[in-house]
């Protein structure tokens, strides 16, 4: 079975330049979640997806950070515009129906210059 | 809303030796408590999770205890491993909200 993908693993940029990420989540789960981490922190929701619907994003800055997950399948986090404090490791995790057991992928690191 | 603390923030133990991490919550509804390792370059991977209703479950050399009462839980690692370095994090959760801890970096000297 195949993991959750994210790509890209690493991207730089500079500040006020828009950036995007994307998940592919593992076959079968309908559970997709955006996580930042800083370094030497946990996870910190950013948005929640139960199929194509998303039913936290309470976490998300809205102002300037956009997801979708239009056919419920893979995800795009977007960022526009970057700010330095945005330099974080985004991850993307999914789970089963029914599961708390979340699998994450590497994530991608994002720097801000 | 929910807080989760967790101790220590780094922990060195001699190969062979055991670890013990430890995790308070605040809010007593939660009912769900996962740990969670994270190797250098990589997303977390669930180890062992507990829920409410259970005071203690063990898997090979690790196990977690919970103490309602108190609102704490621990993980424990016996027979420590190089392969257990990596940073460890507990976490609670509350109507399928996921609240984290700062994490634990363990060290295994060998």
């Amino acid at each position: 079975e195949a993991g959750v993908v994210q790509s890209p693993r690493y991207k730089i940029i500079e500040k006020k330049q828009p950036v995007a990420f994307w998940c592919n989540p593992i076959s079968g789960h309908n559970t997709l979640y955006w996580y930042l981490q800083n370094l030497g922190q946990g996870p910190e929701l950013l948005i929640r997806y139960e199929n194509e619907e998303a039913v936290d994003d309470s976490q998300l800055p809205k102002d300037r950070f956009s997801a979708e997950r239009l056919k419920g399948v893979d995800s795009t986090l977007k960022i526009q515009p970057a700010e330095l404090g945005d330099s974080a490791v985004y991850l993307c995790a999914s789970s089963r129906p029914g599961s708390g057991e979340l699998f994450f992928g590497e994530g991608s690191r994002l720097t801000v210059l | 809303g929910e807080n989760v603390e967790q101790h220590p923030s780094t922990l060195s133990v001699q190969e062979g030796d055991s670890a013990v991490i430890k995790c308070t919550y605040s809010d007593s509804a939660s009912n769900y408590f996962p740990w969670y390792k994270q190797e250098l370059g990589k997303g977390p991977q669930l180890i062992i999770d507990i829920r409410s209703n259970v005071g203690e479950k063990k898997d090979q050399r690790i196990a977690v205890t919970l103490n309602k009462t108190a609102k704490h839980f621990s993980l424990h690692i016996t027979e420590t491993q190089p392969e257990d370095s990596a940073v460890y994090f507990c976490a609670a959760s509350i109507r399928y909200q996921l609240i984290w801890g700062a994490g634990t970096k363990l060290i295994i000297k060998p």
